[in-house]
This record gives structure tokens, C-alpha cells and sequence, in this order.
């Protein structure tokens, strides 16, 4: 089983939409979690940090489900700037908490 | 500021051959790392430091080696190329407090043939 999990998509969705990522992770352990955005050929950059009590950052919602170790990223009225891959980041509780574990991510294209 | 910058942007080699990648950051941050990743995949933790001197094996160190002699530089050595190693190879910094300090170099991406 691959420690961090994602749906692969692609998702395609039109202006406008609200669109949702899920993830797993294995480890029970993690304590630290991130939603990355990864454009095409590009370096990743943080889009956010995963809080336990969810947090908001404008049209982006992320929530953390530790019992079901489960991560998820609301994206609300999708633009055309928004088509990336997005990665699900878990931080390993190893290599003195500097072992990042990515998902594969999920593709959202965003259509006029 | 630059940030995190890396060299060569693209590059071949051939089975066999040794390269040095090059990571530069210029945000004096402790903290750096090297990812690899393949196509479809995530990135995976190759080495990190903590540290000018300090150096850590990451879940795929085999066919690796880094230094750390300064703060602001933390090259990547490939000493026998294989197929196995053509990948995007990304490098990243952070302060020590925190990892929404994390920042990304634009990657090398590297061919064996």
C-alpha cells in the first residue's frame, strides 16, 4: 500500500465549479500535512498547510480526518488558473521530521 | 533574492557517466533537501541536510551522494548513471522553524540512455 494516496483524476470541470480532492495516508504516526500545487514542468509550491481543525484560504478548504487518515482540498468557483496537479504532502514521522512523502497527485483542468 | 536555483536545466547522460547537480539557495536557510520525481509519481526524498556539514540518507539514497560544505550550497552526485535514475530532480530549502518556508528549485531534468 502506497503511503500517501490520491485519486489520479483528471478532473475536468467548467469555470465556476466546485471541485474536491481526496487523499490517504498510511502512516497513523503523521502528524503534519500540506496540499502542494504542482504546475506543468514546474517546481511544486505549498498552496496550504493542513490543520486539524480544517482551514480556510479564500476559494481553497482543507480538512484533516485523522481517524479515517484522510485529507481532502475544496477548491469553490474554479478558474481557468487553477488547472494544476495537486499534491497531497505527508510529513513521516522519521529522519527527524524531515521526510515529506507525496502522493502522485490529482490533475484538475479547469475549462471556459 | 534568486531563491532556490539548480543547474543544468536539462541534461544526458550515458550509462556509466558521473554528473554533479547543482543547488544554490540564497535565503541562508538551514534546511535543504533533493527529491527525484518520476513521470506519474510523487517526489521521493533522496538526502537532506540540516546543516553546513550535515548530511542525511532520504528514502531513496542508493546511486547518490551529497555534500554540504556551506550553507548556501548542497550539489548531488551521481557517481555511475543508470536508466533507473532519469527523473525530474528537484531541490528545496527551508527555515528551520517551519516547512511553509519549504521552497522549490525550478528542477533538473535528467535522461540516462
Amino acid at each position: 500500500r502506497k503511503e500517501v494516496e490520491q485519486d489520479p483524476g483528471p478532473f475536468n470541470v467548467p469555470e465556476g465549479a466546485t471541485v474536491a480532492f481526496n487523499c490517504t495516508y498510511s502512516n497513523s504516526a503523521s502528524q503534519s500535512f500540506f496540499w502542494y500545487r504542482q504546475d506543468c514542468r514546474k517546481e511544486p509550491k505549498l498552496l496550504m498547510s493542513v490543520y486539524s481543525s480544517g482551514n480556510e484560504d479564500g476559494r481553497f478548504t482543507a480538512q484533516l480526518n485523522r481517524a479515517s487518515q484522510y485529507i481532502s482540498l475544496l477548491i469553490r468557483d474554479s478558474k481557468l488558473s487553477d488547472s494544476a496537479t495537486y499534491l497531497c504532502v505527508v510529513l513521516h514521522p522519521g529522519r527527524n521530521n524531515n521526510d515529506m512523502r507525496f502522493g502522485a497527485g490529482t490533475r484538475l483542468t479547469v475549462k471556459p | 533574492n534568486a531563491g532556490v536555483t539548480q543547474t543544468p536545466k536539462f541534461r544526458i547522460l550515458k550509462i556509466g557517466q558521473s554528473m554533479t547537480l547543482q543547488c544554490t539557495q540564497d535565503m541562508n536557510h538551514n534546511y535543504m533537501y533533493w527529491y527525484r520525481q518520476d513521470p506519474g509519481m510523487g517526489l521521493k526524498l533522496i538526502y537532506y541536510s540540516v546543516g553546513a556539514g550535515i548530511t542525511d540518507k532520504g528514502e531513496v539514497p542508493n546511486g547518490y551522494n551529497v555534500s554540504r560544505s556551506t550553507t548556501e550550497d548542497f550539489p548531488l552526485r551521481l557517481e555511475l548513471a543508470a536508466p533507473s535514475q532519469t527523473s525530474v530532480y528537484f531541490c528545496a530549502s527551508r527555515w528551520r522553524g517551519g516547512w511553509e518556508t519549504q521552497y522549490f528549485g525550478p528542477g533538473t531534468r535528467l535522461l540516462v540512455l
